[in-house]
């Protein structure tokens, strides 16, 4: 079945490191994948997303690339801030509706 | 605009006794999904309705869970009894755009339920 393997947390940074969340997936058929992200008191939010394979995703200084060849689709910034602390979940979406998320991987950056 | 909007925040109960969650989606999306993330695990699906109807049930985990969301409107979840592996945060959602689009499914907060 679909699923989603997301790298397990929780990471610990300093500002302006750089951040690499691993994700790669199992699915039949050609998924849509996404990053959501939730802030200290907030819903979750979609982050960036990828329809098909070679598209990147960006948003807020992040990126992500649909790797096909290697079922994968890393979160990565160049450059973090104080205000990335979060919890990130990586997801996927096949022909329905239904969401399959990853474990979810807490981010701490401290000043 | 609103977005999606849930209640209770959080919840503690005994284990057996009866929750009811609540959530409002944003106003005019007909589809509204329940999601839940138990003891930090991955966020599983529950639920999908179109309306009043429902789409999809098929991560429900058993009879002691029942979805309604009479009008088409807002949604409940009731628990009823509570056991203690129900512990968990329960995310709600909605989208504009069904199965055949590429809708962005809107979160709410969550509501944290603690079984005892």
């Amino acid at each position: 079945g679909d699923s989603v393997t997301q790298m397990e947390g929780p990471v610990t940074l300093s500002e302006e490191a750089f951040l690499t969340i691993n994700c790669t997936y199992t699915a039949t058929g050609y998924p849509s994948l996404f990053w959501y992200v939730q802030y200290p008191g907030e819903g979750l939010q979609l982050l960036l997303k990828a329809t098909k394979a070679d598209d990147k995703g960006s948003n807020k200084g992040f990126e992500a690339t649909y790797r096909k060849e290697t079922t994968s689709f890393h979160l990565e910034k160049g450059s973090v801030q104080v205000s990335d602390s979060a919890v990130y979940f990586c997801a996927l979406r096949t022909g329905a509706n239904n969401l399959f998320f990853g474990t979810g991987t807490r981010l701490t950056v401290i000043p | 605009e609103a977005g999606v909007t849930q209640f209770p925040s959080h919840s503690v109960i005994e284990k057996g006794q009866t929750v009811t969650l609540r959530c409002d989606p944003i106003s005019g999306h007909d589809n509204l999904y329940w999601y839940r993330r138990v003891m930090g695990k991955e966020i599983k699906f529950l639920l999908h309705f179109v309306k009043e109807s429902k789409q999809d049930e098929s991560g429900m985990p058993n009879n002691r869970f029942l979805a309604e969301r009479t009008g088409g409107t807002y949604s409940t979840l009731k628990v009823q009894p509570a056991e203690l592996e129900d512990s968990g945060v329960y995310f709600c959602a909605s989208s504009l755009q069904g199965a055949q689009g590429t809708g962005e499914l809107f979160f709410g907060e969550g509501s944290r339920l603690t079984v005892l």
